[in-house]
């Protein structure tokens, strides 16, 4: 699975779009971008995932450069539930964790 | 939405007890499950690969003869901890994926806090 780099920590205001960036730079043609989080002492959450179209759900955006090898998700409008531990993992079958992006959402 | 259910979500056992984890998925069916291992302040750690009917696939590194892997029906998976130590104390976490295949997403269980004495 190719590996992906997050940033450690990220802040954001409460109300405002929290973006969360994503370097792939090794994605092969068949591997998905998932994206999960992890809110502390709970299982993870699936949030959303992509291919190579920009995809939208009830919680996030998710925005794949064309040439696929970094991606963006986005929270609208943050609001403080959404302090957690977002990871970015791309994957054909298993999903392997590597640190994550610890976003804080400040009131 | 896909439940994935754990049982328990604590426990605590003497060293040197067996521990048995229940991963259930609720409202779909799972040819494969997965288990994970998070301990304080690190990421989840896959352990191995649990597939319905057959040997389950670990990591490397990770002892088949002390996380023992069931899968023996299409909703529901069992780790045991064999001989359980202190260092085995940890947050296991299962999920499963949708036997529609495809690319659906996995669903994570709540996971099971273990602390061994």
């Amino acid at each position: 699975d190719a590996k992906t780099t997050q940033p450690t920590s990220m802040d954001c205001a409460e109300g405002r779009a929290a973006n969360l960036p994503c370097n792939h730079s090794t994605i092969s043609g068949n591997e998905y971008v998932y994206w999960y989080r992890q809110i502390h002492s709970q299982g993870p959450q699936y949030i959303i995932h992509g291919l190579k179209n920009n995809e939208t759900n009830e919680m996030a955006s998710l925005i794949i450069t064309e040439d696929r090898k970094s991606s963006t998700l986005i929270l609208p409008h943050a609001t403080l539930r959404d302090t957690a531990v977002y990871y970015c993992i791309v994957s054909f079958n298993k999903l392997v964790f590597g640190a994550g992006t610890i976003l804080r959402v400040k009131s | 939405g896909a439940v994935v259910s754990q049982h328990p979500s604590r426990v605590i056992c003497k060293s040197g007890t067996s521990v048995k984890i229940e991963c259930r998925s609720l409202d779909f069916q799972a040819t494969t499950m997965f288990w994970y291992r998070q301990f304080p302040k690190q990421s989840l750690m896959l352990m191995a690969t649990s597939n319905e009917g057959s040997k389950a696939t670990y990591e490397q590194g990770v002892e088949k003869d002390k996380f023992l892997i069931n899968h023996a029906s299409l909703t529901l998976s069992t780790l045991t901890v064999t001989s359980a130590h202190p260092e085995d104390s940890s947050f296991y976490i299962c999920s499963a994926s949708d036997i529609t295949g495809g690319r659906s997403p996995l669903h994570f269980g709540n996971g099971t806090r273990l602390t061994v004495t």
